[in-house]
C-alpha cells in the first residue's frame, strides 16, 4: 500500500464551482498534513496545513482531516482558471514529508 | 524573511559528466534540508535529507551524493551522470522544530 494515495486526475471543474481533492494515507502515526499546489514547470507551493480533525479554512481553501478514516481533502470554492494546477497531498513521517503523486486539476472557463 | 536559492536554474550535461547543484537558505538557522527529484510526469522522490551540518541521510541508493558543509548550504553531486538522472531537482527546507516544508525554485537537469 502506498503511503499517500491520490487520484491522478485530471479533475475537470467548471469555473465558479467547488473543486474537491481527496487523499488517503497509510501511517496512523502521521500528525501533520499538507497540501501543495504545483504549476507546470514550477516548484510546489505550500497552500494549506492541518493538524487536527475537522475543517480548516483559509480564503477559498478548506482542508478537511479525518484521522479515523485516514483521509484528507482540499476544497476550493469559487474555482478560478488560475487554480488549474497539480495538487500534492503530503503527510509527515519522522523528519520527512511523504508526498502523493498529485491530482491534476483543470478549471474549465 | 526566509528565502531559498537554487542554482543553476537549468542545466544540460552529457552522460558521464560530473554534477554539482547548490542550495542555500537565508534568514533562518539550523533548518532541515532536503533534495528531491521529480522526473517528467512523476511524483516527488526524496533523495537526501539533513538535520545538521555533516549529517546526511540517503533515501535511495544511486550515483548521487549530498553534502552539507555549512548550516544553510546543501549540495547535490554526482561523479558521472546517467541519462536516468534527468529531471527537476528541488531543494526544500523546514524551520528548526517545525514541519512546514518550503521548496526552492528548482533546477531542471537534462542529461544528453
Amino acid at each position: 500500500q502506498k503511503e499517500v494515495e491520490q487520484n491522478s486526475g485530471p479533475l475537470s471543474v467548471p469555473e465558479g464551482a467547488i473543486a474537491s481533492l481527496n487523499c488517503t494515507y497509510s501511517d496512523r502515526g502521521s500528525q501533520s498534513f499538507f497540501w501543495y499546489r504545483q504549476y507546470s514547470g514550477k516548484s510546489p507551493e505550500l497552500i494549506m496545513f492541518i493538524y487536527s480533525n475537522g475543517d480548516k479554512e483559509d480564503g477559498r481553501f478548506t482542508a478537511q482531516l479525518n484521522k479515523a478514516s485516514q483521509y484528507v481533502s482540499l476544497l476550493i470554492r469559487d474555482s478560478q482558471p488560475s487554480d488549474s494546477a497539480t495538487y500534492l497531498c503530503a503527510v509527515n513521517r519522522d523528519d520527512k514529508i511523504i508526498f502523493g503523486k498529485g491530482t491534476r486539476l483543470h478549471i474549465l472557463p | 524573511s526566509q528565502t531559498i536559492h537554487q542554482w543553476p536554474a537549468t542545466l544540460v550535461q552529457p552522460v558521464g559528466s560530473p554534477l554539482s547543484l547548490e542550495c542555500t537558505v537565508e534568514g533562518t538557522s539550523n533548518p532541515n534540508l532536503y533534495w528531491y527529484r521529480q522526473a517528467a510526469g512523476r511524483g516527488l522522490q526524496l533523495l537526501f535529507y539533513s538535520v545538521g551540518i555533516g549529517q546526511i541521510s540517503s533515501e535511495v541508493p544511486q550515483n548521487l551524493s549530498a553534502s552539507r558543509p555549512q548550516d544553510r548550504q546543501f549540495i547535490l553531486s554526482s561523479k558521472k551522470l546517467l541519462l536516468s538522472d534527468s529531471g527537476f531537482y528541488l531543494c526544500a527546507w523546514t524551520p528548526y522544530g517545525r514541519d512546514l516544508q518550503y521548496f526552492g525554485p528548482g533546477t531542471r537537469l537534462t542529461v544528453t
